[in-house]
């Protein structure tokens, strides 16, 4: 089936630790996202990426990287001078002018 | 200024019930796409309905209704013969521009429906 898969979906980080969440889709969407959601909260933009190798920032990029080496995989690291990293994080993709498809997220606590 | 507006935090529906759920928008592009999507316990985010600024027809999908009044600037989701499995939160978004390669969307706060059986 065609999708996005998010992986892990729970993922625990030590203080000064980088983690990176994985995103990938087999959709052949040219755009990819990355968002938080913080409880009672919409969704915020991180970071998206419209084509190989390039990516924007999105509201909330501080303390987060990204890259796009490849069509189907977003991958998302949480740095260690992102200082509030819990939230629920969700990939979704697109194609030219469609809606974003979503994953099923990532939970991520900090220890 | 906040892009979506949902002021509704929860509401509660009667099974078989319609329920209209509010979503007011700012924005001063002339071209923009509205969007609902529905969010289950489970997390993922469920893409329900598209409303485009030129369209003069309200969308219809399924048992999903968007009243679409532009010059009030309001997209309110509607749902027919609400069942148990409509609980869930529900978040209106936005696209400002026409559709390109990539559509950041600026989402709102949500609205939790709860259907009482």
């Amino acid at each position: 089936d065609g999708g996005i898969t998010q992986s892990p979906k729970y993922l625990f980080r030590k203080e000064g630790q980088n983690v990176t969440l994985s995103c990938e889709q087999n959709l052949n969407h040219d755009a990819m996202y990355w968002y938080r959601q913080d409880p009672g909260q919409g969704l915020r933009l991180i970071y998206y990426s419209q084509i190989v190798n390039d990516f924007q920032k999105g509201d909330i990029a501080e303390g987060y990287s990204v890259s796009r080496e490849k069509k189907e995989s977003f991958p998302l690291t949480v740095t260690s001078a992102q200082k509030n990293p819990t939230a629920f994080y969700l990939c979704a993709s697109s194609g030219v002018g469609q809606p974003q498809h979503f994953g099923d997220g990532t939970r991520l606590s900090i220890l | 200024a906040q892009k979506i507006t949902q002021t509704q935090p929860g509401m509660f529906v009667q099974e078989k019930e319609a329920v209209t759920l509010d979503c007011t928008y700012d924005t001063s592009d002339q071209s923009y796409g509205l969007f609902w999507y529905k969010q289950p316990s489970s997390g993922e985010m469920i893409f329900l309905i598209y409303q485009g600024s030129y369209d003069e027809q309200n969308a219809t999908e399924g048992r999903y209704s968007l009243n679409f009044q532009k010059a009030r600037k309001s997209a309110n989701l509607v749902i027919s013969a609400s069942q148990l499995g409509d609980s869930a939160m529900y978040f209106c978004a936005m696209r400002e521009g026409l559709p390109t390669g990539a559509n950041n969307l600026f989402f709102g706060t949500g609205t939790r429906l709860t259907v009482i059986p």
